[in-house]
Order: structure tokens, then sequence, then C-alpha cells
């Protein structure tokens, strides 16, 4: 069965600071990975996604992703955070023989001034 | 194009009725998920609908149950309320090919309290 681990319940990083959040899956073949990111009381928005190729992948607003198939981790990277990236981050795993992605408990990013 | 929308965006019940909750996928996508998402905890797949028949199955149980209809619209039905229900209930749509398939698009969410 294919799961994702995010071991941060929550990171606080101070505004301009670079950032990083870790994932960790489980999944029997090439895993497709994604980041979604939620603002509070909002549904879900695709960050990024992985399917294959190039392991570092870049996103909307600024973020980065690589994935590390040796460490089956897909581990979501931004340089310089700003104060309105504050949101709940999700890490979710899918592949070619599931449709359905499996998500991760979220990390809650805390940014301050 | 236009994205996922959900109905209604918050409601309370109270245990024991029913509820049904409506949503109408973005143009071009014909499969639909449903997530269940606690406070506190990432989203849990309940169930996905592809040409109007389940397509796959989380962990919940007979009383979530669900239709998609011809336009690719989809209402989820929860009977018999319990307060662990109370929950966002979350509706994604995605496109058919292997790959897409997997790449979720997100309505708002309807916020389901259970009194």
């Amino acid at each position: 069965a294919q799961s994702v681990t995010q071991p941060d319940i929550h990171i606080t990083v101070s505004e301009g600071a670079s950032l990083e959040l870790r994932c960790n899956y489980s999944y029997g073949a090439t895993p497709y990975l994604f980041w979604y990111v939620q603002s509070p009381g909002q549904g879900l928005q695709l960050l990024l996604k992985y399917f294959s190729g190039d392991t570092l992948v870049q996103g909307i607003k600024g973020f980065e992703a690589e994935f590390k198939r040796s460490q089956s981790s897909f581990n979501l990277r931004k340089p310089s955070v700003h104060w309105s990236d504050a949101a709940e981050y999700f890490c979710a795993v899918g592949g070619g023989g599931s449709y359905i992605p499996t998500f991760g408990r979220g990390t809650s990013l805390i940014v301050h001034p | 194009e236009t994205g996922v929308t959900q109905s209604p965006t918050h409601l309370i019940k109270t245990r024991g009725q029913q509820v049904t909750l409506r949503c109408s996928s973005q143009s071009g996508h014909n499969t639909v998920s449903w997530y269940q998402q606690a406070l506190g905890q990432g989203p849990q797949f309940i169930f996905q609908y592809y040409r109007e028949e389940e397509n796959g199955r989380g962990n919940f149980p007979p009383r979530f149950s669900g239709l998609q209809f011809p336009n690719y619209s989809s209402e989820l039905n929860v009977n018999a309320l319990e307060l662990d229900d109370s929950a966002l209930y979350l509706c994604a749509s995605s496109p058919t090919d292997s790959v897409g398939a997997n790449v979720l698009t997100f309505g708002a969410g309807s916020r389901l309290t259970v009194l």
C-alpha cells in the first residue's frame, strides 16, 4: 500500500529565511509525487509534481522539490520565504497503477516577520 | 476554464440526520474524487467516480455513498450522521489519461459540522 510521512507537524521560519519541508513516501513502483498547499478555509492547490525525468522539479510561487529515490524522499524547498507562504503543505504519492493519490498529514508553516 | 465548485460551503446537522454535498468538476475532467479532511489532518480518500461508476473506495462505511451524473458532476451522501463526520469534505476532479489522472484539481470544500 502507498503511504506518505511528513515528519514535521509545524515548521516556524522567519520571513526571508530558507525553507525545507520533509516528505518520505512508500510505493511499490515508480511514484508520482506531488506537493499541494492549503490556505485557511480553502481547498488544496497544486504546487508542483514529479512524474519522471529531471529529479529537481520547479513549481509555482518559487518552490522546488527534489526526488531522491534512494531515500524515498521528495522534500520541498524555497530559498526565501514570504509571509504569504504561511499555510498547510501536503505531500502526496500516486502512480500509474493507482489513480488515487494518498496524502500525508500535512506540515503547518508559520512565518515570523 | 471553470474550476471545481462545491456546495454548500458550510452546513450544520445533528446526529442521525442525512446530508448531500454537491460538486461540479472542472471543464474537461470526467473523474471525480471525494476526500474527508478532519481538523489538523490530511485528506482521506472516500471514493472516486468515473463514467458514473464507483472506481475505488477508501476505508469508509457504506453510509457514505455517491453519485456521478452524465455531466460529470457528483454528489456525496452521508446517512446517519455521527459527530466524527464533522470535517471539511473536498471534491477533486481529474482527467482520465494515466498520468494526468493523478493530478487533482480541488474545490474549496464543504465544511460539515455535526452536533
